[in-house]
């Protein structure tokens, strides 16, 4: 079964603070993606990469940056944490070949900013 | 830019019944369509995943079916049970291995 992690499922963080949001996968799938999840908005996309080294904004980047160092893990990170990106943030992977682009997701953080 | 619409937004059913769950999209030209489960406080869970030259797919007591040209799918439950109580949620993609797109999701509660 494919498993998608992430490092933490709760986390509290003062206003200002960077913020690190890991994420790994273990199918070796070349897309991983960035979701936060907020009541009343859904699901909307901060984030994606389509290879090491590769990324591209989603629909809501600002106050956010990612790392792909690593074709398993997917960093998210929040450079001046504010307390409008409290939410649920959602990690995603999907292979690169086409007809099996299923996405994947992990359990989520849950993030409190104070 | 493409809009996904779920209705209802919440059923509430008892135990044994059969149901559908209807998700709408605005852009017909997508690449394939994803049905997932999110219980609260968790991540999604994927149930079906058609792709667009599909007109269905089935896993269990779950049928999925699509329609690109009226820009519609479905969700079928049959046999209901309250384990089956989450929120159900559509999402389309444009692109392979592109982002998905979400609706806002049905909340199903199924009664004892």
């Amino acid at each position: 079964d494919v498993k998608v992690t992430q490092s933490s499922r709760y986390l509290v963080k003062r206003t200002g603070e960077k913020v690190f949001l890991e994420c790994v996968q273990d199918m070796d799938h070349e897309n991983m993606f960035w979701y936060r999840q907020d009541p009343g908005l859904g699901l909307r996309l901060i984030y994606f990469s389509y290879d090491v080294k590769m990324k591209e904004k989603g629909d809501i980047p600002e106050g956010y940056s990612v790392s792909r160092e690593k074709k398993e893990r997917f960093s998210l990170i929040l450079e001046s944490a504010s307390t409008n990106q409290t939410s649920m943030y959602l990690c995603a992977s999907s292979s690169g070949l086409a007809g099996y682009n299923e996405q994947f997701f992990g359990p989520g953080t849950r993030l409190t900013v104070l | 830019k493409q809009e996904v619409t779920q209705i209802p937004a919440a059923l509430s059913v008892p135990e044994g019944e059969n149901l559908v769950l209807n998700c709408s999209f605005t852009d017909s030209a997508i690449y394939n369509l994803q049905w997932f489960r999110q219980d609260p406080g968790k991540g999604l869970t994927s149930l079906l995943l058609i792709q667009s030259s599909q007109r269905e797919q089935t896993s269990g007591r779950l049928n999925a079916s699509l329609d690109k040209s009226s820009g519609r799918s479905t969700l079928y439950i049959a046999a209901s049970q309250p384990g089956d109580s989450a929120t159900y949620l559509c999402a389309p993609s444009n692109q392979a291995g592109t982002a998905l797109i979400f609706g806002k999701g049905t909340t199903l509660s199924v009664s004892s």
